[in-house]
């Protein structure tokens, strides 16, 4: 057990919805990351959240918008969805930030997204 | 900026044979570098890690990886392969001058035959 918790496990849609997928990271960590896996593109880091504040952008398409709340867990929204937006998503935290640590990251179980 | 590249997307190996998966770095500064193991519909878990100290880094279930630094790699072994050992494997380089930001590699799946 990693410490991270995402919810929810599975989720089927359809095109043009909108979802939030959640996610709490270890206790302690203020750094929060979301990465979308597939079996096409591989594993893409989408973006990193710092104690509340936006750190790194990767490749997050603007139909896609996170957060990171006061008490540190952080929500991904994913908007007007299509077809290949079926992916496993993936939450994970860290220590490090701020100048510290190694980057080590704990990943959750992942939320399974179907859009149909 | 950080690259790793992982040779080879798909390994398969006997049942209690080697496993050695490769795995190539380029870092302007001295990295820290991980590799992570993804079983069937799960998350990441870490394998082993290298950070400073001794360079054979030895991690769970049996896999170990050396840092060389003149060959800039860090790849993975086990002596004898078992089949819980069927998982996709990723290495990675943490960025100490961007705020320790990893970067994956592609990953490498690996079959286990009987």
């Amino acid at each position: 057990d990693s410490g991270v918790t995402q919810t929810p496990k599975h989720l089927i849609t359809a095109t043009g919805q909108r979802v939030t997928l959640r996610c709490s990271p270890r206790s302690g960590d203020l750094s929060v990351y979301w990465y979308q896996q597939s079996l096409d593109q591989g594993l893409q880091f989408l973006i990193q959240y710092y104690n509340g504040e936006e750190r790194a952008k990767g490749n997050i398409l603007e139909r896609f918008s996170a957060q990171q709340f006061p008490d540190l867990h952080s929500e991904l929204n994913l908007s007007s969805l299509e077809l290949g937006d079926s992916a496993l998503y993936f939450c994970a935290s860290s220590s490090s930030g701020g100048g510290l640590g190694t980057g080590e990251l704990f990943f959750g179980e992942g939320s399974r997204l179907t859009v149909l | 900026a950080q690259s790793v590249t992982q040779l080879g997307s798909h390994v398969s190996v006997s049942e209690g044979a080697l496993v050695l998966l490769r795995c190539n770095y380029s870092s302007s500064v001295p990295p820290y570098l991980f590799w992570y193991v993804q079983y069937p519909n799960q998350g990441l878990q870490l394998l082993l890690k290298y950070t400073t100290g001794a360079t054979l880094v030895k991690g769970i279930n049996g896999f170990e990886a050396e840092f060389k630094k003149s060959e800039t790699s860090f790849h993975l072994t086990k002596p004898s392969a078992h089949m819980s050992d069927a998982a996709e494997y990723f290495c990675a380089v943490s960025d100490r001058s961007n705020d320790y930001k990893l970067s994956f590699g592609a990953g490498t799946t690996v079959t286990v035959r009987a």
